[in-house]
């Protein structure tokens, strides 16, 4: 199986921040990368599909990069509305699997 | 509107069953493949399983194989996960998920539209 480790865990950041996050692949994952958004209590939501495309209506300050094992999702300007938890998943071979989670929390 | 509503979760003794139900409206459900994906505090989001649109291919993650059972009723838009010889370790959130397909009807593998979760608990 295809091991997807994230760092940081969490995140301490304020308004307006630059967030970067990273994703690493235990083997090459070509551009089978997704980004997710949970908050409490609801579901995850889709930000990013194939490691850089945009799901429609997710604000532009939302932006992944990367290729091969390392991947990188981007908050441009961090938002009020964007303290929640991000998850990656990995979309090459079954079973998908996702990272650990990383907690953006207020500073 | 799009929307996955799923359902069935409950409490359940080890060694039991339970069928989980996903209901799809809003879109051409035979066109999409599906997953189940199921999370917990400790082990967070673990996808389960995937069955393609026709329904002619199903996937599962080593864990329940020969356990649990994806299928898909595409008259009724509905989408079921048959969950027997429960653990303890299959206690969790369950969702199911819709696969990202663009128009041109190309997978992208992620999932786009998920359900609002429902809850299997495996105890004495």
């Amino acid at each position: 199986d295809i091991q997807m480790t994230q760092s940081p865990s969490s995140v301490s950041a304020s308004v307006g921040d630059r967030v970067t996050i990273t994703c690493r692949a235990s083997q090459g994952i070509s551009s089978w990368l997704a980004w997710y958004q949970q908050k409490p209590g609801k579901a995850p939501n889709l930000l990013i599909y194939a490691v850089s495309s945009l799901k429609s209506g997710v604000p532009s300050r939302f932006s992944g990069s990367g290729s091969g094992t390392d991947f990188t999702l981007t908050i441009s300007s961090l938002q009020p509305e964007d303290f929640a938890t991000y998850y990656c998943q990995q979309a090459n071979s079954f079973p998908r699997t996702f990272g650990q989670g990383t907690k953006v929390e207020m500073k | 509107e799009v929307r996955l509503l799923d359902s069935g979760g409950d409490l359940v003794q080890p060694g039991g069953s339970l069928r989980l139900s996903c209901v799809a409206s809003g879109f051409t459900f035979n066109n999409y493949p599906m997953n189940w994906v199921r999370q917990t505090p400790e082990k967070g989001l673990e996808w389960v399983s995937a069955i393609s649109g026709s329904g002619d291919s199903t996937f599962y993650v080593d864990s329940v194989k020969g356990r649990f059972t994806i299928s898909r009723d595409n008259s009724k838009n509905t989408l079921y996960l048959q969950m027997n010889s429960l653990r303890a370790e299959d206690t969790a959130l369950y969702y199911c998920a819709k696969n990202h397909v663009d128009p041109t009807g190309y997978s992208f593998r992620a999932f786009d539209i998920w359900g609002q979760g429902t809850m299997v608990t495996v105890s004495s």
